[in-house]
């Protein structure tokens, strides 16, 4: 069974940093493109970053770029979004999708349950 | 880079009935478009992808169509479970932009 397991949500004030996780289990994590998608309380849902399975093609939402790195660890079966200079804009339940197997581009079949991040003074 | 719209943004519709979402890009995507359900309080979930595939287990009632600029989910027969908001996503390339999201409520 396929499963996706965020963590590291939390509190932080404007100009913060943290680092979310998502452990992947039940399926072959470093053959598979991985995305982070974001979304606001009360709002719709935002693609924020992309990284293909070898690391070798990663992408951004302009409203991150600059301020997020999307990293992988294939040997841990892990994806990880460091998040620096936080702003209230921010706020929101982060998940990790699966992507499609390959360097390519997918539809995202499989989503963990997100962490919320709440940024505010 | 290409924009995605939805319409309409909310829907009430009787039981049985066939409802139909339409999303539009900017400009051409071919046939690169996922369609998602997001229940109240739920993760999305996948209905549709390559703009007409249904993704296992999904029940038949739903289905999508188009390709280039213009896409439709149809839903053959609404059940209350699919009180849901629905998002189109293209994929073709990056940004992988989602759009603004269909609200289908019961009348």
């Amino acid at each position: 069974e396929v499963q996706l397991v965020e963590s590291g949500g939390g509190l932080v004030q404007p100009g913060e940093s943290l680092r979310l996780s998502c452990a992947a289990s039940g399926f072959t994590f470093s053959s598979y493109t991985m995305n982070w998608v974001r979304q606001a309380p009360g709002k719709g849902l935002e693609w924020v970053s992309y990284i293909s399975s070898s690391s070798s093609t990663i992408y951004y939402a302009d409203s991150v770029k600059g301020r997020f790195t999307i990293s992988r660890d294939n040997a841990k079966n892990s994806l990880y979004l460091q998040m620096n200079s936080l702003r209230d804009e921010d706020t929101a339940v982060y998940y990790c999708a699966r992507g499609c197997g390959g360097d390519c581009y997918g539809d995202f079949d499989y989503w963990g349950q997100g962490t919320l991040v709440t940024v505010s003074s | 880079d290409i924009q995605m719209t939805q319409s309409p943004s909310s829907l009430s519709a009787s039981v049985g009935d066939r409802v139909t979402i339409t999303c539009r890009a900017s400009q051409g995507i071919s046939n690169y478009l996922a369609w998602y359900q997001q229940k109240p309080g739920k993760v999305p979930k996948v209905l549709i992808y390559a703009a007409s595939t249904l993704q296992s287990g999904v029940p038949s009632r739903f289905s999508g169509s188009g390709s280039g600029t213009d896409f439709t989910l149809t839903i053959s027969s609404l059940q209350p479970e699919d009180v849901a908001t629905y998002y189109c996503q293209r994929y073709n390339s990056a940004p992988f932009t989602f759009g603004p999201g269909t609200k289908v409520d019961i009348k």
